[in-house]
């Protein structure tokens, strides 16, 4: 069966330091993954977009790494502030479908 | 306008009442996706349109619920003689055009007691 899987536990880390979330997908041909941070009682914010021909992208702090042997996407927050605790969700558009499919999210709190 | 704005943000229906949920998606954007995301979960897909055309609405859990886009801009997700496992948060996306970054707005909030 299809699966997206994000760690569910959430991410504790120190401010400073450089936050790593993971993506695995199983049984899926993606077009696209793309990661949004979601703020309690807000909808998804759109951070970045990787291709299946794309190994990374970066944008500022955040740099994502596409890995479709592993079937894995990781993305990192590099010099990590409190500002930056929220859930992470990644969503892939496989080729054969028109829509986004989810992961649950990871939780990340960045402590001061 | 400048993102996709959605109304109401938060309602509350008693159980066996009909709800619509307003979309508005970014100006000139040809596809719209209907998402429901219950508390602590990511979104699960209900349905997309393509302009005024309802190209899937796979994800719909029944048929209590109903979306249109009659015009190919502002859409409505009705939801008819609601339950309590209808709570949840209906989140509205659109995009430019297959495959092009998919942007959403806030949610309505919906509860049902």
């Amino acid at each position: 069966s299809q699966k997206i899987e994000q760690n569910s536990e959430a991410l504790n880390i120190q401010e400073g330091k450089t936050a790593t979330l993971t993506c695995n997908y199983t049984n899926y041909s993606p077009a696209y993954l793309q990661w949004y941070r979601q703020d309690p009682g807000r909808g998804p914010v759109f951070l970045l977009l990787i291709r299946e021909n794309e190994k990374e992208k970066r944008k500022e702090r955040l740099k994502v790494t596409f890995d479709t042997t592993l079937k894995q996407s990781l993305f990192h927050i590099t010099a990590s502030q409190p500002a930056d605790s929220a859930t992470y969700l990644c969503a892939l558009l496989d080729n054969a479908g028109n829509m986004l499919t989810f992961g649950g999210g990871t939780r990340l709190m960045v402590k001061p | 306008g400048a993102g996709v704005s959605q109304s109401p943000r938060y309602k509350v229906a008693k159980r066996g009442q009909d709800v619509a949920l307003r979309c508005d998606p970014i100006s000139g954007h040809v596809s719209l996706f209907w998402y429901q995301q219950a508390l602590g979960q990511g979104p699960e897909f209900l349905t997309y349109f393509q302009n005024e055309a309802q190209l899937d609405k796979s994800g719909l859990p029944s048929d209590r619920f109903f979306a249109e886009r009659p015009e190919g801009s502002v859409s409505t997700l009705k939801i008819q003689r609601t339950q309590q496992e209808d709570s949840a948060v209906y989140l509205c996306a659109s995009s430019a055009g297959f495959r092009n970054t998919i942007y959403f707005g806030e949610g309505s909030w919906l509860t049902v007691v």
